[in-house]
């Protein structure tokens, strides 16, 4: 079975500092690994993806993600976030193609000036 | 990009109706949907996954006579919750994909189902 921790519940940062969500993951099979965003009220937005190659993801907005595959992480970074950025980010897994996500508890980012 | 689009965006409804909500695939063929539900601030849980022109497949604890499925069409899957009362008030989301391309999933933008 396949399973998804978010670490962090909430973080919150100030304007124009890095930051870093922290995703780690479990599966006895290759995985496709992904972040999304959920603006209140909204769906989900793909940030980014996983499926091969290149263990350095980047994503829209200027997030980036590494696939960790000895400490079986996927965190995701931005080295400098907006008032903008504040949302719900969520982590998710995927095994077999077709078959469906599953996500993380999510973090909630607070952007604040 | 591809997208997915869901219909009502919101619905408020009396206990003990019914109401169906629709998932549509604008300009893809989706060979299979899924069916997500979201609490409050908690994250999204799989209700159920559906393949155009069979039966879906429901997640334990996920009742099929509550909530049935339909997938008449690559393009079309409808959520109806019967006899609706106000513990399926939720935020109902749906997402696609198709295959022969990596795997990726389209979200629609969700249902907020309110149940009086």
């Amino acid at each position: 079975a396949q399973s998804v921790t978010q670490l962090d519940s909430q973080v919150p940062v100030f304007e124009e500092a890095p930051v870093e969500l922290r995703c780690n993951y479990s599966s006895s099979v290759s995985v496709y690994l992904f972040w999304y965003v959920q603006y209140p009220n909204q769906g989900l937005q793909l940030l980014l993806k996983y499926l091969s190659g290149s263990t350095l993801v980047k994503g829209i907005n200027g997030f980036e993600a590494e696939f960790n595959k000895s400490q079986t992480s996927f965190h995701l970074r931005k080295p400098s976030v907006h008032i903008s950025d504040t949302a719900e980010y969520f982590c998710a897994v995927s095994g077999e193609a077709g078959t469906a996500l599953i996500f993380g508890k999510g973090t909630t980012l607070s952007v604040s000036s | 990009g591809a997208v997915v689009s869901q219909h009502p965006s919101r619905v408020i409804c009396k206990s003990g109706t019914s109401v169906k909500i629709e998932c549509r695939s604008l300009d893809f063929q989706a060979t299979t949907m899924f069916w997500y539900r979201q609490f409050p601030k908690q994250s999204l849980m799989l209700m159920a996954t559906s393949n155009e022109g069979s039966k879906a497949t429901y997640e334990q604890g996920v009742e099929k006579d509550k909530f049935l499925i339909n997938h008449a069409s690559l393009t079309l899957s409808t959520l109806t919750v019967t006899s609706a009362h106000p513990e399926d008030s939720s935020f109902y989301i749906c997402s696609a994909t198709t295959t022969g391309v990596v795997e990726t999933q389209y979200f629609g933008p969700g249902t907020r189902l309110l149940v009086l």
